[in-house]
């Protein structure tokens, strides 16, 4: 099955600084979408992107389908970004079944 | 804004016990899943459910598990003879008309099995 995998695993950063995660997967997909899972383990929908780019506030995302990779960025981190970030894809096959990457865990310094 | 509801949030249980774990997607939504997260691992996919029919299931969702849809509203998981590693946070999540389309998920039920 398809593989998808996140670095960096952990991201420790100061506030106001910028950063880049990055997901690669291994087979063409129909569906990619970036979650960030709050401290209370809520899934938050940050961009459905199965390919191009897209912006939300401070928070924009990049999907090369040719390349098999999506790049998730944070511009002026604050605290509150802190968390787990997963990207998740649906591969071929047209049953919304997505598959999750491993995460990477933000963690915001004041 | 329309959200994924899941309820209870939090369920403690004894080991061998059934529990049922429910969930009310967005109203217009037609495809409906479920999903668990042992803790600090991925999330893993159990089931998509379309049509009043599974459409994929899991190497996990085995005759332990299963999918109902009661009434228009309800989509609901239930785990027979709970063992202490289906321990988890379960997460609904639905999608629009096509199965391509943006998944939204709820806020998770925590089961803890003793």
């Amino acid at each position: 099955g398809i593989q998808v995998e996140q670095s960096p695993p952990d991201l420790i950063l100061q506030e106001g600084a910028n950063s880049t995660l990055r997901c690669n997967f291994s087979d063409s997909v129909n569906n990619l979408q970036w979650f960030h899972q709050n401290p209370w383990g809520q899934l938050i929908n940050l961009f459905y992107i199965p390919s191009g780019t897209k912006q939300n506030g401070r928070l924009s995302a990049t999907t090369v389908a040719t390349e098999r990779y999506s790049l998730l960025y944070i511009s002026s981190s604050q605290t509150t970004d802190s968390g787990v970030y997963f990207c998740a894809v649906e591969g071929p096959g047209n049953t919304g079944k997505l598959i999750f990457g491993q995460g990477t865990t933000l963690q915001v310094k004041p | 804004e329309p959200e994924v509801t899941q309820t209870p949030s939090h369920q403690v249980t004894q080991m061998g016990q059934e529990v049922i774990l429910r969930c009310v997607p967005i109203s217009n939504h037609l495809y409906f899943y479920w999903y668990r997260q042992i803790l600090g691992q991925k999330v893993e996919f159990l089931v998509s459910f379309y049509n009043n029919e599974i459409s994929e299931k899991s190497e996990i969702f085995d005759d332990q598990f299963s999918v109902e849809r009661p009434d228009g509203s309800n989509f609901t998981l239930k785990i027979r003879s709970t063992k202490l590693e289906d321990s988890a946070m379960y997460f609904c999540a639905s999608s629009d008309v096509t199965a391509y389309n943006e998944q939204f998920f709820g806020p998770g039920t925590r089961l803890t099995v003793l």
